[in-house]
């Protein structure tokens, strides 16, 4: 069973800095890996998606990167901001069984 | 503006009584999800529907139903056997699944033991 791992758990920065987010996955049979932006009592707002064939995708101050073979991906904001404090999740959907599974997230927050 | 509606935001259920939590999308897409998440616990499914009166089980299927007589509507029905249903119920839907296109997801409804 697929399993994803997410590191750290919780992490604060000073507003301008540039961080990376990790996630993990078990089993490299996915169609896509995602990254989610949720807010404290809220639905998830998809950031990013990679195909399972992509390396990388870009969306302003947002990079995904996407190493299928070694299970990883990372996700690097630049330029930190306030609004940008909330809890970021990362899914891999397989391309066996017909499941989403979903990684614990890190909360992120940014100190103005 | 298209997006997908839950309700009601907040839910109350008694002991052997099952509730119904409404999902609706105006998306036209095919696929839709419902998830539960639980405080320190990343999203697990419950149930998903790729196509009209189609629906499949996903890792925590037992003490829920679904249903999905209509493309727009997917409700999820917390059934008395479902023994610890006290969490956060999300609805998502997609073009279709596997088709690499993003979730997307309601704002959920919280459900709580009374």
């Amino acid at each position: 069973k697929q399993e994803v791992t997410q590191i750290p758990a919780a992490l604060s920065v000073p507003e301008g800095e540039n961080l990376v987010l990790n996630c993990s996955f078990t089993d490299s049979a996915i169609y896509n890996l995602q990254w989610f932006r949720q807010d404290p009592g809220k639905g998830l707002t998809s950031l990013l998606l990679i195909q399972s064939s992509q390396r990388e995708q870009t969306s302003g101050r947002l990079n995904a990167s996407l190493d299928k073979s070694s299970g990883r991906s990372t996700l690097y904001i630049a330029a930190s901001q306030p609004g940008d404090s909330a809890t970021y999740l990362c899914a891999v959907e397989g391309n066996t069984g017909n499941q989403f599974y979903f990684g614990t997230g890190t909360s992120l927050t940014v100190i103005p | 503006d298209g997006g997908i509606t839950q309700s009601p935001k907040y839910l109350f259920r008694k002991e052997g009584q099952n509730v119904t939590l409404s999902c609706e999308q105006n998306l036209n897409h095919d696929a839709m999800y419902w998830y539960r998440q639980d405080p320190g616990q990343g999203l697990r499914l419950i149930y998903y529907s790729q196509i009209v009166n189609d629906f499949q089980k996903g890792d925590i299927a037992e003490g829920y139903s679904v249903s999905r007589e209509k493309k727009e509507s997917f409700p999820l029905t917390v059934t008395s056997a479902q023994k610890n249903p006290t969490a956060f119920y999300l609805c998502a839907s997609s073009i279709r699944r596997g088709g690499n296109q993003p979730q997307h997801f309601g704002d959920g409804t919280r459900l709580s033991i009374l």
